[in-house]
């Protein structure tokens, strides 16, 4: 079946510039969460979704971030006033989750790829 | 101090060598010890989990998760090229919102 997806693969702005990425989830997934990865730092938490809870946003680095989850499906992450230090892959995942036992594996989508000249 | 520490590399070893790689972490709340690999401009794929101490083996891999001393291993047996890729340990508590915390990720390279 379909794995997560996210557009774009690539993004290249301007610094300044507001930028919004997608994120389709598998079908069916209750839980969604978005990562950053920057060159030698890891995958960085930023926000999670589970059902129509709120959402955890405590990885979000600045109130430049801010993500929504329409429908309990598909995910936009957008970052406003773009800075250099924003350039990095955002990953998004997906899982069945509940809240107590089991490691619901978390699937991931490619990435997009955002560069901030 | 980082949560999670892991090795950068890369690690670089010849086909059909054993690779042993590694992570330490601080918080004696994890439970949930992963490894995931990371092709060039992939995602990260879930290869094992363990759950608490001990080890699981899955054909050539085995996790090794040692609570007492805060340390997880992976070991590749007859390693592959196709086994080049960004290795990475993720860890999580078991109850609670399903935060995975990563290591930096250790680099690969098989060569034939």
């Amino acid at each position: 079946g379909a794995g997560v997806s996210q557009s774009p693969s690539n993004k290249v702005t301007e610094k300044g510039k507001d930028v919004e990425l997608r994120c389709d989830p598998i079908s069916g997934h209750t839980a969604l969460y978005w990562y950053r990865q920057s060159l030698g730092q890891g995958l960085e938490f930023l926000i999670y979704f589970q059902g129509n809870s709120a959402p955890d946003k405590s990885g979000l680095p600045s109130d430049r971030f801010s993500a929504e989850r329409t429908g309990g499906s598909v995910s936009t992450l957008t970052i406003q006033r773009t800075q250099q230090e924003d350039s990095a892959v955002y990953l998004c995942a997906s899982s069945l989750e509940g809240l107590a036992g089991g490691p619901y594996e978390q699937y991931f989508g490619p990435g997009t790829r955002l560069t901030v000249t | 101090q980082k949560e999670v520490e892991q090795d950068p590399g890369p690690l670089s070893v010849p086909e059909g060598a054993i690779v042993s790689l590694n992570c330490t972490y601080s918080n004696s709340a994890f439970q949930y010890f992963m490894w995931y690999r990371q092709y060039s401009r992939k995602g990260p794929e879930l290869l094992m989990y363990t759950y608490s101490s001990g080890n699981k083996e899955d054909g050539r891999f085995t996790a090794q998760v040692d609570k007492s001393s805060k340390y997880i291993s992976l070991f590749i047996r007859d390693s592959q090229p196709s086994d080049s890729a960004t290795y990475l340990c993720a860890m999580r508590r078991r109850t609670g919102f399903q935060k995975l915390v990563f290591g930096t990720g250790t680099r690969l390279l098989v060569s034939p």
